[in-house]
């Protein structure tokens, strides 16, 4: 168990929907960062926080947003879904002020399905 | 622009057996930690290895090792003596300052009986 909890675990929803999925981090973990994963294809960076406020942005498309919230737990929404946004969404986290040390603790992931 | 480039899509390696996973970065930061992960076909990402950048020695856990060669720019992963239950995709990552965080395409190794 990674500490990291990400809901939904699987999601199926339909064309021109809106999801929104959410990401506790580890206790004590100050940076979040979200990452899509689809078939045969590795981990596209999409967005990172860091105790609240954005620190990175990656191919994250303009109908994806996220934040963080005081609690330090993020939420990523997905609108305007499309076929081509079914993939797998990773969160992950890390103490977030060690340099460059402190691996990243994955959730599970949530598996969306667009249909 | 930061990249990791991992060259081997796919690999496979007899049971017992060694095998090297190649990974190469470029990051013009001096200071920089490079991390390996492991996802089985289950999913979940699993840390395995870090190297820092002014280590002088290689990192080693268990059956892991990290054949750093800085100057070459390059951190491949070396799994001794392997086991069916390393089949897996492998992602090497390098994270520098700011957590700025970059992960490579993977490699997907396959362990024979």
């Amino acid at each position: 168990d990674s500490g990291v909890t990400q809901t939904p675990k699987h999601l199926i929803t339909a064309t021109g929907q809106r999801v929104t999925l959410r990401c506790s981090p580890r206790s004590g973990d100050l940076s979040v960062y979200w990452y899509q994963q689809s078939l045969d294809q590795g981990l596209q960076f999409l967005i990172q926080y860091y105790n609240g406020e954005e620190r990175a942005k990656g191919n994250i498309l303009e109908r994806f947003s996220a934040q963080q919230f005081p609690d330090l737990h993020s939420e990523l929404n997905l609108s305007s879904l499309e076929l081509g946004d079914s993939a797998l969404y990773f969160c992950a986290s890390s103490v977030g002020n060690s340099g460059n040390t402190g691996e990243l603790f994955f959730g599970e992931g949530s598996r969306l399905t667009v249909l | 622009a930061q990249k990791i480039t991992q060259t081997q899509p796919g690999m496979f390696v007899q049971e017992k057996e060694a095998v090297t996973l190649d990974c190469t970065y470029d990051t013009s930061d001096q200071s920089y930690g490079l991390f390996w992960y492991k996802q089985p076909s289950s999913g979940e990402m699993i840390f395995l290895i870090y190297q820092g950048s002014y280590d002088e020695q290689n990192a080693t856990e268990g059956r892991y090792s990290l054949n750093f060669q800085k100057a070459r720019k390059s951190a491949n992963l070396v799994i001794s003596a392997s086991q069916l239950g390393d089949s897996a995709m492998y992602f090497c990552q390098v994270k520098t300052s700011y957590d700025k965080v970059i992960f490579g395409p993977g490699t997907s190794l396959s362990v024979i009986p």
